[in-house]
């Protein structure tokens, strides 16, 4: 089975300050590996997906992640962060070609102070 | 803008009520889900629909009880449910099941409360 492991639960940053948040999965198999964004009380939003292909993938909000198959990683970057960026984002990983679930990490809460 | 419609947006029940969460989406999907999240804590499954039949529970107690009534339609009955039950619960659809690639799609959630 496949699991994700965000490392950091909280990452402070100042406004337009760049910013990294780290995630790192486990699969034997080939994945799927998604980042989505929560805003307070809201549901949650994709900022970009890595199904296969190019391995940096540009999202909404000026987001972008690269996948590193050798160490496992899809690390979360913006290089000048706003107020509004403020939330919780979580990797989450899937199987492709089979019944399996899309699997979420414990989530990074972003606080961007000015 | 989600395109997943919730309701009730918020609920509060008792532990012998029988409530129920609805779910709306007209973007086509053929895969519906059903997830709990706890506060700060990400969400589980809980249920996935795919062309309108159970595909996965997720060991799910019986007390929530998942209808596909159509392709469009997602609700979660909730009967005897206890505190610990209260959460936000998540709608999602996408066009396919998770193992596609396809973006799986939330909405706002319910929250719900149990006293």
């Amino acid at each position: 089975a496949q699991s994700v492991t965000q490392l950091d639960s909280q990452v402070p940053v100042f406004e337009e300050a760049p910013v990294e948040l780290r995630c790192n999965y486990s699969s034997s198999v080939s994945v799927y590996l998604f980042w989505y964004v929560q805003y307070p009380n809201q549901g949650l939003q994709l900022l970009l997906k890595y199904l296969s292909g190019s391995t940096l993938v540009k999202g909404i909000n000026g987001f972008e992640a690269e996948f590193n198959k050798s160490q496992t990683s899809f690390h979360l970057r913006k290089p000048s962060v706003h107020i509004s960026d403020t939330a919780e984002y979580f990797c989450a990983v899937s199987m492709p070609g089979t019944a399996s679930k899309l699997t979420f990490g414990t989530g990074t809460r972003l606080q961007v102070t000015l | 803008d989600t395109e997943v419609t919730q309701t009730p947006k918020h609920l509060v029940m008792g532990m012998t009520n029988k409530k129920s969460l609805k779910c709306e989406q007209h973007m086509g999907h053929r895969a519906m889900y059903w997830y709990k999240q706890k506060a700060k804590k990400p969400p589980e499954l809980m249920f996935v629909y795919s062309y309108e039949k159970l595909s996965i529970n997720e060991s799910v107690p019986s007390r929530f009880s998942p209808e596909c009534p159509n392709s469009s339609l997602l609700n979660l009955h909730l009967h005897a449910l206890q505190p610990e039950d209260s959460a936000l619960y998540l709608c999602a659809s996408s066009q396919d099941g998770p193992n596609s690639g396809n973006t799986i799609y939330f909405g706002e959630g319910s929250w719900l409360t149990v006293v």
